[in-house]
Formats: structure tokens, C-alpha cells, sequence
């Protein structure tokens, strides 16, 4: 099992160019949840997709926005990029209603963005 | 509104000494609560959970947890330290929803020989 993974690795955009980042989930899982994590901060929760819909919205401007395939991988695109978009990118799969015991939210190593 | 709050930024132990990392949390129901750790360049892995079963919480790696709530914290321990264990540490609670975590701002753990 490969786990979450993410793609690109790195990327660099300049100020006012769109941006769209990549999430495969775990093997199984059918939830996608999307943080941002800017430099030396906490993970900012953005939005969660669940069966191709947006169930749960963090305190993100309309600027950004996702979506959820039929086979569970998701897309994040952020438009009219700022120098504050600068950060690390990080998509968490689970099963739906992670937050029982039994069930938990696994992180890709994320995408780097960097908006000059 | 529910909040986490990392008390230290640093925290520097030799190996072998014990470890303690702090955090209070706010919330007006009874939360869930995380502990993750972050490696540099690797992605972020749940160290333990708390979710109202016992206020005692063991995790992986030989950490653990203690609920309190009088004093509103779930502070991070472990008995000896190790050098694999340097890292960012965060303390995370979820939203009333259950649909999202809010991560506390992290406490970097240094380990030194």
C-alpha cells in the first residue's frame, strides 16, 4: 500500500497564476481533506471532499478550491495566486467519519508552493 | 470556538532523560484529541488519540497521553528519550464536526547525545 500520495513534489508560480495540486488517498479510503501548513505554523484545515461533494470549509477565500473524482483521488486549485500562498500543501485521506475510535486520518508528505 | 495551545516552542532533552511536551486545549464540548509528529520532509503521523475512553492514552514509539479535563490539557510524555525521536510535535483537536483538525503551532523537540 502505497499510503497518500501527492503530486508535484515542489512547485513555483508567480503572482496571479493558477495552481492545481494532486492527492491520491490510501487504498480504501474515500475522504479528502486538504491543509495548509505555512512555515514554522500549525497545518490550516481548507476544505474536505466526500463523495465528490465539499462537506466541511476552513476560513479559505473562494480563491481556492477542490474536487473529488469517482475514484476517491481529489484536486486542490488555488487562482490568482498571492505571496502569502507560499506553503506546504497537505492532502489527509480517511474513511468517512474519521473521528471514531476505530478510524483515523492518514497525511501525504505534501506539496511544496512557493509564489514569487 | 475550539483551540489548542502549545506551550513550549522548544524543548531541548538529552537522550535518555524523559520528555514533556505541553498543551492546553478549549473547546465547549468534549473534544477528541491528537497527538501528530512531523520528520522533516515526511508527512505528518498520529502518534495517539484520545476520544473519551480512558484518560490514559498510549501511542506508538513509547509515547503517551494524560486527559485532564479539570485542567483542560493533554500533555505528551515519554520515559527516555531517543535521537530518532527529534522532530516537530503537534497537538491537534477536532471540530465539533468531527470533520476537521485544528492543529496547535507545534513544539520542536530536540534530542542531543
Amino acid at each position: 500500500d502505497a499510503g497518500v500520495t501527492q503530486s508535484p513534489t515542489h512547485l513555483i508560480k508567480t503572482r496571479g497564476q493558477q495552481v492545481t495540486l494532486r492527492c491520491s488517498p490510501k487504498s480504501g479510503h474515500d475522504t479528502v481533506s486538504w491543509y495548509q501548513q505555512a512555515l514554522g505554523q500549525g497545518p490550516q484545515f481548507i476544505f474536505q471532499y466526500y463523495e465528490e461533494e465539499e462537506r466541511q470549509r476552513g476560513n479559505f477565500p473562494d480563491r481556492f478550491s477542490g474536487h473529488q473524482f469517482p475514484n476517491y483521488s481529489s484536486e486542490l486549485n488555488v487562482n490568482a495566486l498571492l505571496l502569502g500562498d507560499s506553503a506546504l500543501y497537505l492532502c489527509a485521506s480517511s474513511l468517512f467519519g474519521w473521528d471514531r475510535v476505530d478510524n483515523e486520518q492518514f497525511f501525504g508528505p505534501g506539496t511544496r508552493l512557493t509564489v514569487l | 470556538a475550539q483551540s489548542v495551545t502549545q506551550l513550549d516552542s522548544h524543548v531541548s532533552v538529552s537522550e535518555g532523560t524523559p520528555v514533556l511536551l505541553r498543551c492546553n486545549y478549549s473547546s465547549s464540548y468534549s473534544p477528541s484529541l491528537f497527538w501528530y509528529v512531523q520528520h522533516p520532509n515526511k508527512g505528518l503521523q498520529l502518534l495517539l488519540k484520545y476520544t473519551s475512553a480512558a484518560t490514559l492514552v498510549k501511542g506508538i514509539n513509547g509515547f503517551e497521553a494524560e486527559f485532564k479535563k479539570s485542567e483542560t490539557s493533554f500533555h505528551l510524555t515519554k520515559p527516555s528519550a531517543h535521537m530518532s525521536d527529534a522532530a516537530e510535535y503537534f497537538c491537534v483537536v477536532s471540530n465539533q464536526a468531527g470533520t476537521a483538525l485544528i492543529f496547535g503551532k507545534g513544539t520542536t523537540l530536540s534530542v542531543s547525545s
